[in-house]
């Protein structure tokens, strides 16, 4: 089973909104980390937040960590049209290497 | 740089047949991931091969192997297909830094379909 769970499981906004995704987790992590995959293709890495970490900024992208209510959230902000593909949250762990647990994703969709 | 070159892209195969799949990755990166994703789902991890080493190992039955290479280059072997083995079937690399924080570079992937 997969220990991530997003919300919403699609969203659609017009170019210059801000999108908020979200993801929660069941149980201790080392860090959550976001993804973004276009269509059928592979992921591409976002953002890592460390377990210790409560925001974090890269460019556009803002993500938060609640360790209590085991969630995070990812914010777009300013979208655009590029923006559109589905996102991902995944989870590590301590002493598992570096197997992720992914959720199962959001899919955005920004209209020009 | 290369990215991560994963192959071949696309694969039709027929129930109870055996597939091999192909991953290089990027130069400097000594760990591989394997990951299948069924369509409209999340990455489902398979294994993680460390060093020529396997480090872990998913969920998945005894059908599904892997190894590593000297090169660091790896393979995913699927025996005995069945029609619920299609998917897209990715593979990452990562430097692993040891502190289970090294973000994944991830392939195209190659897409199976077993009819």
């Amino acid at each position: 089973s997969q220990q991530g769970e997003e919300d919403p499981q699609a969203l659609s906004i017009q170019e210059g909104e801000n999108a908020t995704m979200n993801c929660s987790y069941k149980t201790s992590i080392n860090n959550l980390q976001w993804y973004r995959q276009n269509s059928g293709r592979g992921l591409v890495h976002l953002i890592l937040i460390r377990s210790n970490e409560r925001e974090k900024h890269s460019g556009r992208l803002r993500v938060t960590l609640d360790t209590s209510k085991k969630s995070s959230s990812l914010l777009i902000t300013a979208s655009r049209a590029a923006d559109t593909a589905s996102y991902f949250c995944a989870t590590a762990f301590y002493n598992q290497g570096g197997k992720l647990i992914f959720g199962q994703g959001t899919e955005l969709s920004v209209k020009p | 740089d290369a990215g991560v070159t994963q192959s071949p892209t696309h694969l039709i195969k027929t129930r109870g047949q055996q597939v091999t799949l192909r991953c290089s990755p990027i130069s400097g990166h000594k760990s591989v991931s394997w990951y299948q994703q069924v369509l409209g789902q999340g990455p489902q991890f398979i294994f993680q091969y460390y060093e020529k080493e396997e480090r872990g190992r998913g969920n998945f039955p005894d059908r599904f192997s892997a190894r590593q290479f000297p090169n660091y280059s790896s393979e995913l072997n699927v025996n005995a297909l069945l029609l619920g083995d299609s998917a897209l079937y990715l593979c990452a690399s990562s430097l692993d830094t040891g502190d289970w924080s090294s973000p994944l570079h991830f392939g195209n992937g190659t897409r199976l379909t077993v009819t």
